[in-house]
């Protein structure tokens, strides 16, 4: 069965400095991955996916993950955090050929001034 | 592009009281569609969800039951809420491909009382 896994309930990081929101996943055969943000009493908002092709994927509001098949994670960075990336970020995967999107449980960044 | 619209954005029930959650879709015909429930602002859990008009696979055994009575239609429903029931219901819906990112609607908050 696929699941994902996101190690960290919150991470802290200063404005201005790089983040990482970690997301390792296990999905049989080769896994379509997916970021989500997600603000107060909103929906999730897509940022970005793997597929297949570069190991890096560039998403949207400057985000950007590195696919590592061997670690098999898939791990958000952005190289210099605002204020305003402060939100509950998920990470999720659907195997291929199915029509389920499973989702981990999430990690709250919190990015101070 | 899809957009999801749900509503409405709040409900407060009373236990044993009936539900009936609407979502439709504006912008893709033949959608995947999906309802999730997110508890405490953290994870999803994947509740039903279509492939087609008619078709509905559910995840998890409870007292809840979706309908898609046509192609941008579903709907969640429930003859009688029980207080494990509230939550935030989060109505989804893939693109024109089946690995495309999933869209979400706005969301339901709903306490039951």
């Amino acid at each position: 069965a696929q699941s994902v896994a996101q190690p960290e309930d919150q991470v802290n990081v200063a404005e201005g400095n790089p983040l990482t929101v970690k997301c390792t996943y296990s999905v049989s055969g080769n896994p379509y991955l997916f970021w989500y943000v997600q603000y107060p009493n909103r929906g999730l908002q897509f940022l970005l996916k793997y597929i297949t092709g570069d190991n890096l994927v560039k998403g949207s509001y400057g985000f950007e993950a590195e696919f590592n098949k061997s670690q098999t994670s898939f791990h958000l960075k952005k190289p210099s955090a605002l204020v305003s990336d402060s939100a509950l970020y998920f990470c999720a995967v659907l195997n291929t050929g199915g029509f389920k999107t499973i989702f981990g449980a999430g990690t709250r960044l919190f990015v101070k001034a | 592009s899809q957009t999801i619209h749900q509503w409405p954005a709040t409900l407060v029930q009373p236990v044993g009281s009936p539900l009936s959650l609407e979502c439709t879709v504006e912008g893709t015909s033949n959608p995947n569609l999906y309802w999730y429930r997110q508890a405490a602002g953290r994870g999803l859990q994947l509740l039903f969800y279509s492939v087609g008009i008619g078709q509905i696979s559910s995840e998890v055994p409870q007292n809840l039951s979706a309908s898609r009575p046509q192609d941008r239609q579903f709907i969640l429903s429930s003859k009688k809420l029980l207080l494990s029931d509230s939550g935030f219901y989060l109505c989804a819906g893939t693109g024109s491909s089946y690995n495309s990112p999933l869209h979400f609607g706005n969301g339901t908050r709903l306490t039951v009382t």
